[in-house]
Formats: C-alpha cells, structure tokens, sequence
C-alpha cells in the first residue's frame, strides 16, 4: 500500500532555507509518474508548490519558482523540497503527494497525501 | 496566477442538496475538463472526491456530483448528510502545466 511521510525541521529562521523529505514506501518511486508538494498555510486552502518526474523534470507555482528546488533520489525512494529565503509566510503544512496516473495523466489530481508536516518560520 | 474562486460559505438542512461554484479563467478552467474536488475534515489531509469534472474515484458516494460551464465549475452535494460538513476545495490544471486550488467553501449542516 503506498504511503508518504515527509521529514524535516518544524523550525526555520527567516532568511534560511527550508528543506524537507518525502519517503515512499509500498511503492516504487520509478513507476513512472510525477510526485508533488503542496502547502497549507494555517486556517487557509492548499497551495500547489510543484511536481516532480522520477527523471527529475520538474514544474513549479510560478509564485515560488525563483525560491524552490525539488530533486529526487530514486535509490532511496525519496523526493525533497528546499524554499529558500523563508518567510512568515512561508509557515504552513507541507504535505507530499501523488497525483493518480489513472485518473489524468496530467498530475493535478492528487489522491494519496502524506500526514502533513507544519513548518514554522520564525527566529 | 490568482487561485480560484470559491464561496467562503455553503449551508445547508440534512437531505438538501448544496451547490459550491468554482471561477476561474479561459486559461485554468476554461479549456480543459481538469477539475478536481478535495473534502478535508479538521487535521486531516485532503481527500479528492472529483477528477476530470465529474468523475468519482471508487468508493466516494454518488451524492457527489461536479460539472462545468465556461470559467466556472461546481460541486453539488446531494442529500446532504452531518459527515458532508467539512472544507471542499476545487483545484485545475493549468494550460501552463500548473496546478491551481480555490480558496475553499466550508459547508455547514444546519
């Protein structure tokens, strides 16, 4: 059964880079689909971050793309987000998930999500 | 790009049916049928209830229903039961292969 669990700091400084892993597990990571972050900020909707392919194309919000890096491991089953210059407003829930190849192969509809991780940005 | 367009409130008695509208663009919602529906109940993660407008995944009940007109797409809830009341969040694919979600309609169960 495909699970995701994202890993990282609950804290970052403002002006520092927040970094965060996503752990397949039940699943291969290879199987030939895209994989996404996306973000929540407290009391308010989702916000789409990007998606990433196994190969490592990507494609991000066009709001985020000067601050975001999403990269791949395939050997590890993981794929990893990094913001940089955080700000207050960049404090939200980070959640990764899979966007269903059998629904559209345009990743959009996401159909498995991680538990979520609040990240805070604050000193 | 601006998110989409949602009500901040839908309510309704049990057995009701409810209607969320979702606005967008001639460049998110217009031109495709990707439009996709998301029920999130308190602290937990989002579950998608609509793909590709109108399309159950399995296992979500059939008193969900989505269409689409022009800009704008909708999600009916159809006699309306307490477990409906939740967040619901519409979300399209973009014609610039982005994503794009509403700001979200917390529907209340009178």
């Amino acid at each position: 059964q495909l699970q995701l669990q994202e890993s990282g700091p609950g804290l970052v400084k403002p002006s520092d880079t927040l970094s965060l892993t996503c752990t397949v597990s039940g699943y291969s990571i290879n199987s030939g689909h895209y994989w996404g972050w996306i973000r929540q900020p407290p009391g308010k909707g989702p916000e789409w971050i990007g998606n990433i392919y196994p190969s490592g194309s990507t494609y991000y919000n066009p709001s985020l793309k000067s601050r975001v890096t999403m990269s791949v491991d395939r050997s590890k089953n993981q794929f990893f987000l990094h913001l940089t210059s955080v700000t207050a407003a960049d404090t939200a829930v980070y959640t990764c998930a899979r966007p269903n190849p059998d629904y559209n192969t345009r990743p959009y509809a996401f159909d498995i999500w991680g538990q979520g991780a609040l990240v805070t940005v604050s000193s | 790009q601006s998110a989409l367009t949602q009500p901040a409130s839908v309510s309704g008695s049990p057995g009701q049916s409810i209607t969320i509208s979702c606005t967008g663009t001639s460049s998110d919602i217009g031109p495709h049928n990707y439009v996709s529906w998301y029920q999130q109940h308190p602290g937990q993660a989002p579950k998608i209830i609509i793909f590709d407008v109108n399309n159950r995944p399995s296992g979500v009940s059939n008193r969900f229903s989505g269409f689409k007109s022009g800009n704008t797409a909708s999600l009916t809830i159809s006699g309306l039961q307490a477990e409906d009341e939740a967040d619901y969040y519409c979300s399209c694919y973009t014609s610039w292969t982005t994503v794009l979600f509403g700001g979200g309609t917390k529907v209340t169960v009178l």
